[in-house]
């Protein structure tokens, strides 16, 4: 099984540039997370979904990011325009959740993002 | 929402030592809490994972212990080896619906084992 898979693993962007990082969850996980984690930190949650609907956007700063799930499986993660602070890693993560339970929760590589 | 902090944030031990590394959280509603190892450039790893109806799990070197009344929870690792050395987070799931969802992390222990 290949797992959560991300790309790009790296990306170098000049700040005021859009950017986008793919991630596909492994198959038949039905809830996707994705995580930033600055340098020297914790992943911090950014938004989840269960499917196709966004169940926690809580933390996604929605001036500049955005992401979808249009039919349920993979994901994009957006930032339009990125600044300096965006420099971190942008970690996905899958699990299938059913009822009161949670099984498989795991991380992809994640995508280091370099804004200069 | 939740907070999850983490002490030490740097740990160094003799190998062969033990190794404890503690965390609190501050909503008790929370009922899962797993431990991750991340290794420099790479994921985070599940290593071990408790929930809030069990005091402590053991897995041969690893084990953890939650004390729900005092909303702390510890990482214990016995026996420990150069491949050992990492950073480790705790984390907590607020319940929502029950099961994991999104975990709040702790900021990290570097872990580092002394030949």
């Amino acid at each position: 099984e290949a797992g959560v898979v991300q790309s790009p693993r790296y990306k170098i962007i000049e700040k005021k540039q859009p950017v986008a990082f793919w991630c596909n969850p492994i198959s038949g996980h039905n809830t996707l997370y994705w995580y930033r984690q600055n340098l020297g930190q914790g992943p911090e949650l950014l938004i989840r979904y269960e499917n196709e609907e966004a169940v926690d956007d809580s933390q996604l700063p929605k001036d500049r990011f955005s992401a979808e799930r249009l039919k349920g499986v993979d994901s994009t993660l957006k930032i339009q325009p990125a600044e300096l602070g965006d420099s971190a890693v942008y970690l996905c993560a899958s699990s299938y959740r059913a009822g009161v339970a949670n099984y498989g929760y795991t991380f992809g590589s994640g995508t280091r993002l370099t804004v200069v | 929402g939740e907070n999850v902090e983490q002490h030490p944030s740097t740990l160094s031990v003799q190998e062969g030592d033990s190794a404890v590394i503690k965390c609190t959280y501050s909503d008790s509603a929370s009922n899962y809490f797993p431990w991750y190892k991340q290794e420099l450039g790479k994921r985070p790893q599940l290593i071990i994972d408790i929930r809030s109806n069990v005091g402590e799990k053991k897995d041969q070197r690893i084990a953890v212990t939650l004390n729900k009344t005092a909303k702390h929870f510890s990482l214990h690792i016995t026996e420990t080896q150069p491949e050992d050395s990492a950073v480790y987070f705790c984390a907590a799931s607020i319940r929502s619906g029950g099961g994991a969802d999104g975990l709040t992390f702790g900021k990290g222990t570097h872990l580092i084992i002394q030949p």
